[in-house]
């Protein structure tokens, strides 16, 4: 198993440019999220699936849009990016939908985006 | 929702020692924690896991102890090695519920292996 692949590992982009950074998962997970992490702060998630088909928002969803055709993949859109998306971008997953059910999150290695 | 937080930002330890790390919560009605390991350029990958209603839970290496009565979250490395060099945080689930999963995140001590 691969576990967790996100695509690309880094990414440079100018203000107002869009593009999905991927993530896919070989696991059969049904829940997927994404979170970014900045320094000085914890994880924060930004939207989060529980299944194909389902998406919702997390604590920062604003600029970002997700969606679930499968269950293998959940890609993250940046819709004009702006520097204050700069930051280390995870994608994780995990057998259930809830944590609560003993289903701790898989992380991929993340993307590294800045943008200028 | 309350936040997870950690008491020492970096530890320093030497090769072979005991490594202890700390993480305090404030939400008394937290039922799930999660430890991290997050290695430079990796994403985070999952240690050991308690539930609320354990003190203790054990794995190769590494100990969890829980305990509710301060809300206090550690994680004990056994004969610290080069490779535990990493950044280390914990996670708590403060809620019920699907979806977000109430996840909270601590934002994590640095282990630093000194040979």
């Amino acid at each position: 198993n691969a576990g967790v692949t996100q695509t690309p590992k880094f990414q440079v982009l100018k203000t107002g440019q869009s593009m999905t950074l991927q993530c896919a998962q070989d696991m059969n997970h049904e829940y997927m999220s994404w979170y970014r992490q900045d320094p000085g702060m914890g994880l924060r998630l930004i939207h989060y699936s529980v299944g194909a088909g389902i998406t919702d928002q997390g604590e920062v969803p604003n600029g970002y849009n997700v969606s679930r055709s499968t269950t293998e993949d959940f890609p993250l859109r940046l819709l004009s990016a702006a520097p204050s998306q700069t930051s280390v971008y995870f994608c994780a997953s995990s057998y259930s939908g809830r944590v609560a059910d003993n289903s701790p999150l898989h992380f991929g290695n993340g993307t590294r985006l800045t943008v200028t | 929702g309350e936040s997870v937080g950690l008491h020492l930002p970096t530890l320093s330890v030497q090769e072979g020692d005991n490594s202890i790390i700390n993480c305090a919560y404030s939400n008394s009605a937290s039922d799930y924690f999660i430890w991290y390991k997050q290695e430079s350029g990796k994403g985070p990958q999952f240690i050991i896991d308690i539930r609320s209603n354990m003190d203790k839970r054990q794995g190769q290496r590494v100990t969890v102890l829980l305990n509710k009565t301060v809300k206090h979250l550690s994680l004990q490395i056994a004969a610290t090695q080069p490779g535990d060099s990493a950044v280390y945080f914990c996670a708590e689930h403060g809620y019920s519920g699907g979806g977000a999963d109430g996840l909270t995140f601590g934002k994590g001590t640095h282990l630093i292996i000194q040979p």
